[in-house]
């Protein structure tokens, strides 16, 4: 039990661009989300906390603006990258948290952006 | 200030041999502790966890980790390394109490490499 997939796990995209990429729980309900951003060889980073049927609660440094997320159902967040630049390709992950593991993450496999 | 360090970027063991991977942690009360396994590309997986009880945690392929209060440690402990235990490994902790929003909070990353 205790799945999360992301989609796409990778995703190529002109500079200027908005890509979406979806987090999922698979069989649980998720009330909280997160998204953390990995640049390579480095720890993640905590980008945004979202709890179902909120607005999302960014981290300092993260512009709200360039990083949409939307948090519509206990299954599902989404984080769009908008006006995409190359300075945001990166490892974007998700983790969801819900039901009796409030104090567990269950972390998602990963979406690789790059930006041409 | 509150913070998981692991003091470790790069441990090199060979293949059979054991193998400790340090963390410490700062905070004012003991923290939820967590390991998790990164292979390259991936999303994280979550190798073991210490919420309260006995202080010797069991996990999964092998692993296990030791809660030491007095150290402010949770090392993570192999008796026998297998090739494809390379991968990055990071301690994560969640405060127990304070405003943090129960947020996972990483540390840098200890990079394992086996010798055949």
């Amino acid at each position: 039990g205790a799945v999360v997939s992301q989609h796409p796990s990778w995703v190529i995209c002109k500079s200027g661009t908005s890509v979406k990429i979806e987090c999922r729980s698979l069989d649980f309900q998720a009330t909280t989300m997160f998204w953390y951003r990995q640049f390579p060889k480095q720890s993640l980073m905590l980008m945004a906390t979202s709890n179902e049927g909120s607005k999302a609660t960014y981290e300092q440094g993260v512009e709200k603006d360039k990083f949409l997320i939307n948090h519509a159902s206990l299954t599902l967040s989404t984080l769009t990258v908008t006006s995409a630049h190359p300075e945001d390709s990166s490892f974007y992950i998700c983790s969801a948290r819900g039901g009796a593991n409030y104090n567990e993450q269950f972390f998602g496999p990963g979406t690789r952006l790059t930006v041409l | 200030a509150q913070s998981v360090t692991q003091p470790d970027i790069h441990i090199t063991v060979s293949e059979g041999a054991s193998l400790e991977l340090r963390c410490n942690y700062s905070y004012g009360a003991t923290p939820y502790l967590f390991w998790y396994v990164q292979s390259p590309g991936q999303g994280l997986q979550l190798l073991l966890k210490y919420f309260s009880g006995d202080t010797l945690v069991q996990g999964i392929k092998g692993f296990e980790a030791e809660f030491k209060r007095s150290q402010s440690s949770f090392n993570l402990r192999k008796p026998s390394v297998h090739w494809s235990d390379a991968a990055e490994y990071f301690c994560a902790v969640v405060p127990i109490s304070g405003g943090g929003g129960n947020k996972l909070t990483f540390g840098t990353g200890t990079q394992l490499k086996v010798e055949l």
